[in-house]
């Protein structure tokens, strides 16, 4: 069973469409995470949701936003797509507290917008 | 200011060789951790070590091994006798509050 996994892997959009990526993880963690590798590899947080509840939110444009309905989901929904949107998008999740437990993260979310 | 540094951008050596990658960070706080991930060409990211920072002991796991230099704010990682395999980008990050800092990644390559 895969610890953490999200959904779809490959996503390729026109540019104004509005698009949502499924993370679920069953690891029975608390918290959970959305990452957005660029192009150039650079790996940087967008979220952070702890049971249900928004943690962390690194001014990320209001298009994009995460929803928790229970703490094994966080899913994110991106209205109208930019070209600049083009990333990977991982979802992670780790356990505690304490808050420096790894993160077991998902396979990626590799988004195109055309 | 919370930062990782990671200078190399692009590490190529033949299989066998022994390589390190670098990793400087930057934090205020006296109590950290630290980690290193790999990123096969598949994608995923996987967790290889953490490390806090009262521990300066060296740590070793099979081929792997890491070098934690409070002195010098440095948190090395080391492969030695690298394979194929061994082909992916490395990450070093920095738990910050709830959140880690990654660095901007060192891609290996090993070559047969």
């Amino acid at each position: 069973d895969t610890a953490v996994s999200q959904t779809p892997k490959y996503l390729v959009t026109q540019m104004g469409n509005d698009k949502s990526i499924k993370c679920e993880q069953n690891l029975g963690h608390d918290t959970m995470y959305w990452y957005k590798q660029d192009s150039k590899k650079f790996l940087k947080i967008m979220f952070s949701y702890n049971n249900k509840e928004l943690i962390i939110n690194e001014t990320v444009p209001n298009r994009f936003s995460p929803k928790s309905p229970d703490k094994a989901h966080l899913n994110l929904h991106i209205n109208s797509l930019e070209l600049g949107d083009s990333a990977v998008y991982f979802c992670a999740s780790r356990q505690g507290p304490p808050t420096n437990e790894k993160l077991f993260f998902g396979s990626g979310t590799q988004l195109s917008v055309l | 200011a919370q930062k990782v540094t990671q200078a190399q951008t692009e590490i190529s050596v033949v299989e066998k060789e022994d390589v390190t990658l670098d990793c400087v960070y930057e934090t205020r706080d006296t109590t950290y951790y630290l980690f290193w991930y790999k990123q096969p060409p598949s994608g995923e990211l996987v967790f290889l070590i953490r490390r806090n920072s009262f521990d300066e002991q060296n740590e070793i796991s099979g081929r792997y091994s890491w070098n934690f230099q409070k002195s010098t704010s440095s948190f090395n990682f080391t492969i030695t006798a690298s394979q194929v395999v061994d082909s992916a980008v490395y990450f070093c990050a920095l738990h910050n509050t709830d959140k880690l800092i990654f660095g901007t990644g060192t891609r290996l390559q090993v070559f047969p």
